[in-house]
């Protein structure tokens, strides 16, 4: 079945640090990979995706991501954190069989410290 | 463009009783679903639907039902609301391309709390 993981329940940085929230998956075959951003009390906002092509896919808000096949990876990176990039950070991998379905990481929680 | 739009936003329950909850989009998008989010267990899909007429369950179904009558809306019904459901629901929606590439977007939620 397909899965990701993020192994860190939490992140702490200081502003204007880069950050980097990590993710790892397990699939067969080629993976579709997205990255959530989940602010208190709101729905997920869609950051990021990898379907094919370049391993360094940007987002929004300044993100970015690197997709590394060898290491199954994805992790999510900015170059300098912002105190509102604080928030709830879900890496996705779409699912196998009919439909878009995704199979969510548990989420790793970003704390931007001034 | 109001995207997806969930109502209520909170809902107390007491076992036992029954309850819909609402779901609906205005971007033509073919494919809903809905998840429920639990702390430190990520977002688990419930049911989804491709289209208007067709569902199908996910990882957690059972206590829910869901219809497709339109392509706008998708309700989720709790049959006999018990106390594991206590959780915070979210309904998606995106475009249904082959292989499934689309981002989803996700409505704001509702709270439900199961005494």
């Amino acid at each position: 079945a397909q899965s990701v993981a993020q192994p860190e329940d939490q992140v702490n940085v200081a502003e204007g640090n880069p950050l980097t929230v990590k993710c790892t998956y397990s699939v067969s075959g080629n993976p579709y990979l997205f990255w959530y951003v989940q602010y208190p009390n709101r729905g997920l906002q869609f950051l990021l995706k990898y379907i094919t092509g370049d391993n360094l896919v940007k987002g929004s808000y300044g993100f970015e991501a690197e997709f590394n096949k060898s290491q199954t990876s994805f992790h999510l990176k900015k170059p300098s954190a912002l105190v509102s990039d604080s928030a709830l950070y879900f890496c996705a991998v779409r699912d196998k069989g009919y439909g878009n379905k995704l199979v969510f990481g548990a989420g790793t929680i970003l704390r931007v410290k001034s | 463009n109001a995207g997806v739009t969930q109502t209520p936003k909170f809902q107390v329950l007491k076992t036992g009783q029954s309850m819909t909850l609402q779901c609906a989009q205005d971007m033509n998008h073919e494919y809903m679903s809905w998840y429920r989010q639990d702390p430190g267990m990520g977002l688990r899909l419930i049911h989804y639907s491709v289209g208007a007429g067709i569902t199908d369950q996910g990882e957690v179904p059972n206590g829910y039902n869901v219809s497709r009558s339109t392509t706008e809306d998708f309700p989720l019904r709790l049959l006999s609301a018990a106390p594991s459901q206590t959780s915070v629901y979210f309904c998606a929606s995106s475009y249904q391309l082959a292989g499934g590439s689309n981002e989803q977007f996700f409505g704001p939620g509702t709270r439900l709390t199961v005494l």
